[in-house]
């Protein structure tokens, strides 16, 4: 089977860093990707890890450990916009992402 | 264009109607996915065509029956539907093959309604 878990809700202040969980158990593993969905619209493409290690991309990492089946996604200087749900996927065979739990994400001023 | 298009943005159809929600994408990918997402619940993919060859999720019943016309355009027909699939349907598409293929643009999504 495949499992790919997050916590469910986390909270932060504006300007905080948060680091967000993601631990997969799957076969066919290509590589973890993050994305962002707001309320009410499409999830869009964060971030990826295909090798282990940490990949920066402005506010946004994205850190893998494919040993552990572990990855996290660390924002840093927290802004309200972040408020969002954000899905950790699993790419699978050819073209296929399996997507997380999800976990939403409220930032308090 | 780094745009995917799906209509109808909103569906309300009976258990005995036939229906089929479009997506349609110009930025040349050559993979196109249906995705379905209930309330507080991430995607759960449905369909791939990828170089206009179809995969599918084993566990989609029949009554969703996908098309893909052409590389930039996908169609999801659906007949007889329960109100359990009542759901945002996500579309998205990606540029190409390997690692590339899971770097997916999503469109807005069909709310569906089953009554």
């Amino acid at each position: 089977g495949q499992n790919i878990d997050q916590p469910t809700e986390m909270t932060a202040t504006e300007g905080a860093i948060v680091q967000i969980n993601c631990t997969y158990q799957t076969s066919g593993f290509n590589g973890l990707f993050w994305y962002q969905q707001h309320a009410g619209e499409a999830p869009t493409f964060l971030s990826y890890n295909v090798l282990d290690g940490l990949e920066e991309k402005g506010r946004f990492s994205s850190f893998l450990s494919r040993s552990k089946g572990y990855s996290y996604l660390l924002l840093k200087e927290l802004q309200m916009k972040d408020s969002a749900s954000y899905l950790c996927a699993a790419g699978m065979g050819t073209d296929k992402l399996i997507f997380g739990t999800g976990t939403r994400l409220q930032v308090f001023p | 264009d780094t745009e995917v298009t799906q209509t109808p943005k909103h569906l309300v159809m009976g258990m005995t109607n036939k229906k089929s929600l479009k997506c349609e994408q110009h930025m040349g990918h050559r993979a196109m996915y249906w995705y379905k997402q209930k309330a507080k619940k991430p995607p759960e993919l449905m369909f791939v065509y990828s170089y206009e060859k179809l995969s599918i999720n084993e566990s989609v019943p029949s009554r969703f029956s996908p098309e893909c016309p052409n590389s930039s355009l996908l169609n999801l027909h659906l007949h007889a539907l329960q109100p359990e699939d009542s759901a945002l349907y996500l579309c998205a598409s990606s540029p190409s093959r390997g690692v590339g293929s899971y770097e997916q643009y999503f469109g807005p999504g069909t709310r569906l309604t089953v009554t």
